[in-house]
């Protein structure tokens, strides 16, 4: 069974700080995303890394930024959190190829900036 | 980049009945449309997904159909039973594009 662990179900930060969100997969997939999850809009990607130290754009990574140092392992950075940041965040994994396979969702992370 | 676009945005069906979820897509490229169901507090899983070389995939109550060249795409899921309550999200991506495109989901509930 693939295993995508976030580290944190419930976060709550205040406005400014310094906030890491950490992935961590067993099942040693490439590729790995980060998703934020609102009512009304679904997911929307906001980064993601199809190996170690490499990482794109998604659609809205304006406030985040992303490492991945280990293969197992991508963290997301909010680097001064705001308000309009309080969301459900959530990690995925898949394996590359030439047909594109499930992605594997970790449990989320419910952040709120207060 | 890709807009898909799902309706309807929440859906209530009497138990026994059936659902349809249609979601349309905008980049004629892509080529893999899965869909994923999110239970209540729970991580969304993939319960179906259907290639572009295929018209439709069924899976015992749940099936998928494509409509490549009017670019939209549909779940049904037949005989609804109350563990059906869930959110649903539809995607699309092209191959060796690992970025999925989710659409905005659908709540169906399924009433007793």
């Amino acid at each position: 069974d693939v295993k995508v662990t976030q580290s944190s179900r419930y976060l709550v930060k205040r406005t400014g700080e310094k906030v890491f969100l950490e992935c961590v997969q067993d099942m040693d997939h490439e590729n790995m995303f980060w998703y934020r999850q609102d009512p009304g809009l679904g997911l929307r990607l906001i980064y993601f890394s199809y190996d170690v130290k490499m990482k794109e754009k998604g659609d809205i990574p304006e406030g985040y930024s992303v490492s991945r140092e280990k293969k197992e392992r991508f963290s997301l950075i909010l680097e001064s959190a705001s308000t309009n940041q309080t969301s459900m965040y959530l990690c995925a994994s898949s394996i590359p190829g030439i047909m594109n396979t499930e992605a594997f969702f970790g449990q989320g992370t419910r952040l709120t900036v207060v | 980049g890709e807009n898909v676009e799902q309706h309807p945005s929440t859906l209530s069906v009497q138990e026994g009945d059936s659902a349809v979820i249609k979601c349309t897509y905008s980049d004629s490229a892509s080529n893999y449309f899965p869909w994923y169901k999110q239970e209540l507090g729970k991580r969304p899983q993939l319960i179906i997904d259907i290639r572009s070389n295929v018209g439709e995939k069924k899976d015992q109550r749940i099936a998928v159909t494509l409509n490549k060249t009017a670019k939209h795409f549909s779940l049904h899921i037949t005989e609804t039973q109350p563990e059906d309550s869930a959110v649903y999200f539809c995607a699309a991506s092209r191959s060796n594009d690992y970025k999925l495109s989710f659409g905005a989901g659908t709540t169906v509930t399924v009433r007793a």
